[in-house]
């Protein structure tokens, strides 16, 4: 299975201000995703992390507020920009490796606080 | 796009009683399906997943859950729940090797 990390676990951070969180995989993996978890809610997909070119936003996030990098096949950030209050929540990496029949491996998430 | 549907959102259950969540997705075609379960404190883990061959698919600890493609369903059971179950069960489907749709989720409470 592939194991993946994030830093930092979880951040409290004033408004306006700009936080990148940092996603590394153990092994390489075909795609990588970075998703939301408000208070109470289920998952929502923010964008596919591409490596070597942009990201692909889903509908109600674009790349002025979530820029994403993904300069290798390992890892991966998301920058969440201009920080509200409304952005407060977990911030979660996954990846799906080659030859894992389409498991996704999650990271155990930053935890992000907006003040 | 795919919608995923859990009707339930909280359940409470005693030690010992039988388990059967509902997931509900909108797709037709060719999907795979996912049970991932999260613990108080920890990161997503797969329970179970289905990709083809027989409906009724075992996962770690005692948990199940049957493919009845004509319903568009994948619901997860176990027989008899543990306090250690306690936990928000999200049911996910993905189409190929592509992105995935998840479930709101139902939280579990297992009173010992």
């Amino acid at each position: 299975s592939a194991v993946i990390s994030q830093k930092p676990s979880r951040d409290i951070c004033q408004r306006g201000t700009s936080l990148t969180i940092q996603c590394q995989v153990d092994s390489q993996v075909t795609m990588m995703f970075w998703y939301r978890q408000q208070p109470g809610q289920s998952l929502t997909l923010i964008a596919t992390a591409n490596q070597g070119s942009e990201a692909t936003y889903e509908s109600g996030f674009v790349i002025d507020k979530f820029p994403i990098s993904r300069p290798n096949l390992t890892f991966s950030t998301l920058t969440v920009s201009n920080m509200s209050p409304e952005d407060s929540s977990i911030y979660l990496c996954s990846g799906i490796a080659g030859g894992y029949h389409n498991e996704q491996f999650f990271g155990p998430g930053t935890r992000l606080t907006v003040l | 796009a795919q919608s995923v549907s859990q009707h339930n959102h909280h359940v409470i259950l005693s030690e010992a009683a039988s388990l059967e969540l509902g997931c509900n997705y909108s797709y037709g075609g060719t999907v795979n399906l996912f049970w991932y379960v999260q613990y108080p404190g920890q990161h997503l883990q797969l329970l179970l997943k289905y990709f083809s061959g027989d409906p009724l698919v075992k996962g770690i600890k005692g948990f199940e859950a049957e493919f009845i493609k004509s319903k568009f369903s994948f619901n997860l059971r176990k027989p008899s729940v543990q306090w250690s179950d306690t936990a928000e069960y999200f049911c996910a489907v993905n189409e190929g090797f592509n992105k995935f749709y998840f479930g709101s989720g139902t939280k579990l409470n297992v009173k010992p």
